[in-house]
């Protein structure tokens, strides 16, 4: 069981460069999530997609976010003209679909990346 | 206002001693799931709670779900070094297919 896995561990950049983050979820898990996580807080839901589709977007998701997983494996979380504000830990996370219908099945988490915006 | 509320928000225990943390919706519960989180790493599955009055448990880890009052359990027995973290409490409350988390409980224990 490989796990989660996200890269880069970190990122440190200069407000107004673009990012791009990378997650490669269980191998067999058709749904992959991201959340962002604040200092103090717990994640927030940003976007979920099963397999390639994205099927929910989060109003936290301006415009300069975007997100794609183009062949239903690994997926890329891009931010554009970052902002000190976009500082945060992103969250990936996968799951099989199934479970009961009010039931998701658990979400199995990698460790995150943690952006730094200067 | 947070949908999911936790109770306390830090916690320090003497090893050895019991602990509970409480996490309320202020919504329907039709699930409750639990998770640990080491500080800068990301979250581990503990537990999910499908059904009111389910109990579930882990090594020494117990977690309980009571539906009626919209509100769930996680009680520590014999608390170790190890159980240091921040415990998450997440529900499916805005959407079915994805999780709302409480703001986490941190947990100390000293020895």
């Amino acid at each position: 069981d490989t796990g989660v896995s996200q890269d880069p561990r970190h990122k440190i950049t200069k407000r107004g460069q673009n990012v791009t983050f990378r997650c490669d979820p269980i191998s067999e898990h058709n749904r992959l999530y991201w959340y962002r996580q604040t200092l103090g807080q717990g994640p927030e839901f940003l976007t979920y997609f099963q397999n390639e589709a994205q099927l929910e977007k989060s109003r936290l998701l301006s415009d300069r976010f975007s997100a794609e997983r183009p062949k239903g494996s690994f997926s890329t979380l891009e931010i554009q003209r970052t902002e000190q504000g976009d500082s945060a830990m992103y969250l990936c996370a996968s799951s099989l679909s199934g479970g009961e219908v009010f039931r998701p099945a658990p979400l199995h988490f990698g460790n995150g990346t943690r952006l730094t915006v200067t | 206002s947070q949908e999911l509320e936790q109770s306390p928000q830090s916690l320090i225990v003497q090893e050895g001693k019991n602990l509970t943390i409480n996490c309320t919706s202020s919504k329907t519960l039709y699930g409750l799931y639990w998770y640990k989180q080491k500080y800068g790493e990301g979250l581990i599955f503990l537990m999910m709670l499908q059904k009111g009055g389910e109990e579930k448990s882990h090594e020494k880890i117990t977690a309980k779900l009571d539906e009626k009052k919209q509100q769930s359990s996680l009680h520590i027995t014999a608390s170790q070094p190890s159980h240091a973290g921040i415990y998450l409490c997440g529900a499916p409350l805005t959407g079915f297919q994805k999780l709302v988390f409480g703001t986490g409980t941190r947990l100390l224990v000293s020895p």
